[in-house]
Parts: C-alpha cells; sequence; structure tokens
C-alpha cells in the first residue's frame, strides 16, 4: 500500500499558525490532495499539489516535496471553525481510486 | 449546481434486511465510488467504477454489491446487513483524466444495523 501518515490529533491556538504534515511510501503519483472535514459531514477539497513546492489559498497553503516523500498543510490565522479532521489523499493515476490517511484531527482552543 | 447526492441520509435497519442506498451524480464524472468512515479507521473504499457497466473491489468490499447501468447512479447494495456494517457512507465521483482529479463527495449515509 501507500502507507499514508499523519499525527492523529493536533491542538492550537485561535490566531496561530498550524502545520499539519502527511508521510507517504510510494515513489509514483499523480498528485496530492488535502481534504477537511467537520465531524459527521462530508470531506471537502482544499487543495491539490501536483508539483513540488508550495501552492497558496488564502489562509491555507499546501506543500509537496515527492524526493522527500511528504506534504504539509499550513493553515494560518486560525479561528474556531478551523476544528475539523485534515485529510491527505494520494492519486496514483486516473484510473485508481484515491487513497486517504486516516486523518488528523484538529482542536482549535481560545 | 453540480453536486452528489445520496439517500437516504439516515437508515436505521435489522440484521438481514436487504437495503439499497443510492447515488447520483449531476457532472457527467466517469469515476465514482463507495467508502465507509468508521473512528479510527479513516476512509476505506468499498467499490469503485471507472464507467458504465465497469466496477471493481476496494479494500473492504465483503458484505456490499454495486452497480453501473447509468454514468450518473452507483448505488451500493447490502444484500443481508451485519451490525458490523454500521458505519457513515460516502459516496463520491470525480473526473478520470485532465489535470484535476477533484472528488467529490455525497453528503454521507448514517446507517444503523441492529
Amino acid at each position: 500500500g501507500q502507507n499514508i501518515d499523519q499525527p492523529t490529533e493536533m491542538t492550537a491556538t485561535e490566531g496561530a499558525i498550524v502545520q499539519i504534515n502527511c508521510t507517504y511510501q510510494t515513489s509514483g503519483f499523480n498528485g496530492l490532495f488535502w481534504y477537511q472535514q467537520h465531524a459527521g459531514e462530508a470531506p471537502t477539497f482544499l487543495s491539490y499539489n501536483v508539483l513540488d513546492g508550495l501552492e497558496e489559498k488564502g489562509r491555507f497553503s499546501s506543500f509537496l516535496s515527492r524526493s522527500k516523500g511528504y506534504s504539509y498543510l499550513l493553515l494560518k490565522e486560525l479561528q474556531m471553525k478551523d476544528s475539523a479532521s485534515y485529510l491527505c489523499a494520494l492519486i496514483l493515476s486516473g484510473n485508481t481510486p484515491l487513497v486517504f490517511g486516516k486523518g488528523t484531527r484538529l482542536s482549535v482552543i481560545a | 449546481e453540480a453536486q452528489v447526492t445520496q439517500n437516504p441520509r439516515y437508515l436505521i435497519t435489522v440484521t438481514g434486511k436487504k437495503l439499497t442506498v443510492t447515488c447520483s451524480q449531476n457532472m457527467n464524472h466517469e469515476y465514482m465510488s463507495w467508502y465507509r468512515q468508521d473512528p479510527g479507521l479513516g476512509l476505506r473504499q468499498i467499490y469503485y467504477s471507472m464507467n458504465v457497466e465497469v466496477t471493481d473491489k476496494g479494500d473492504v468490499p465483503e458484505g456490499y454489491k454495486v452497480s453501473r447501468k447509468e454514468k450518473r447512479n452507483f448505488p451500493l447494495i447490502l444484500e443481508s446487513p451485519s451490525p458490523n456494517q454500521t458505519s457513515l457512507y460516502f459516496c463520491a465521483s470525480r473526473k478520470d483524466r485532465g489535470y484535476s482529479y477533484e472528488q467529490y463527495f455525497g453528503p454521507g449515509t448514517r446507517l444503523t444495523v441492529t
């Protein structure tokens, strides 16, 4: 398998910056996704990285390093509504399933 | 509005009573899939389909069936549900080519089997 690893839980303070890491063991893949999922709701798309480097989208940024086998999601100016699970997923090719990590549950505290 | 719909959203049933969870997408996506999500185990794929009449098993297919007779629909069938199939189920769809393989999820179906 792809062995996608993420920390199980993280806690951060409102207004701060938090980095959620994702490591994987696979060499060939099309791209890496980050999804946000609030409890009991469907995952929603945050970002998709194909090339190495940083992709910025508002308060959220995602980074990929293929050579190092890792990605991270950076959340700035944390808000209480950012309390959710964050899922890292790989897609190997167009006709293969997305493979998800188990997710990181982020708690934002005042 | 582009979306994936699932029905029912909530279902409580008894062991052995056949049920079907419907899934439909309006984005003309080739690729559709079913996941179950359980605490501590994350999203696990049950079945997926690359196009009409083409289906494949995912990681946890036992006890489930699917069909893909039309591009927009991908129902999940539990012929004889058991309590270990109590879970939160998500249907998803995406394109199978192009730059972005963004996957869209349905709202989820919470199933309880007693």
